[in-house]
């Protein structure tokens, strides 16, 4: 099983602020690691996917980065709307052993 | 606009049996691999099962197996999760989501209780 670590568990920013999420693998998963946004009461939203590539529509101010078992979420000029938990996922073993780290949770500061 | 949407959750007793239903709209279900997904209270997200598009493959998580089942219907644009022998640990939000490996569309999940 693949055990995903996120950290920290809660970043304190203000907004136009930039946050850095880290997501670490206890193995190499590759590029196979996708991000998620997700708000209360809400459906996850795919940010990032293949480590670095931004999914359709999401803005600029979101960049992933990293490989094997170090990956980061940089979100730039924080905005108010961007205040949400954040998962990563590896998908470089499938089925699925171990997929989701435990979420890092963006707030105001 | 594509769209994911659950239904069929409740208050359920220990040891009961529930039918969660996905409806997909906005895209060609056929085509598309599915997933189910869970989020307990306070918790993050807990990958259950995966199908292929024509049914034919099936994953379970280690956890579910032998308890839940997957299964869609392409004519109706519609997935489903059988869960059977449910736990009070089995409470939590269930997620349909599209994908394989990763899912890029998910819906706002359906909520299941499990308490006596």
């Amino acid at each position: 099983e693949i055990v995903m670590t996120q950290s920290p568990v809660t970043l304190s920013v203000s907004p136009g602020e930039t946050a850095t999420l880290s997501c670490r693998a206890s193995q190499s998963v590759g590029n196979n690691l996708v991000w998620y946004q997700q708000k209360p009461g809400q459906a996850p939203r795919l940010l990032i996917h293949t480590a670095s590539a931004r999914a359709t529509g999401i803005p600029a101010r979101f960049s992933g980065g990293g490989s094997g078992t170090e990956f980061t979420l940089t979100i730039t000029s924080l905005q108010s709307e961007d205040f949400a938990v954040y998962y990563c996922q590896q998908y470089n073993n499938w089925p699925p052993r171990g997929t989701f780290g435990q979420g890092t949770k963006v707030d105001f500061k | 606009e594509v769209q994911l949407v659950e239904s069929g959750g409740g208050l359920i007793q220990p040891g009961g049996s529930l039918r969660l239903s996905c409806a997909a709209s906005g895209f060609t279900f056929y085509n598309y691999e599915m997933n189910w997904v869970r989020q307990a209270p306070g918790k993050g997200l807990e990958w259950i099962s995966y199908i292929s598009s024509s049914g034919s493959t099936i994953y379970y998580a280690d956890s579910m197996k032998g308890r839940f089942t997957i299964s869609r219907d392409n004519a109706k644009n519609s997935l489903y999760l059988q869960m059977n022998s449910l736990r009070v640990e089995d409470t939590a939000v269930y997620h349909c989501a599209r994908g394989i490996r990763y899912m890029d569309v998910w819906g706002k999940g359906t909520t299941v209780t499990v308490s006596s």
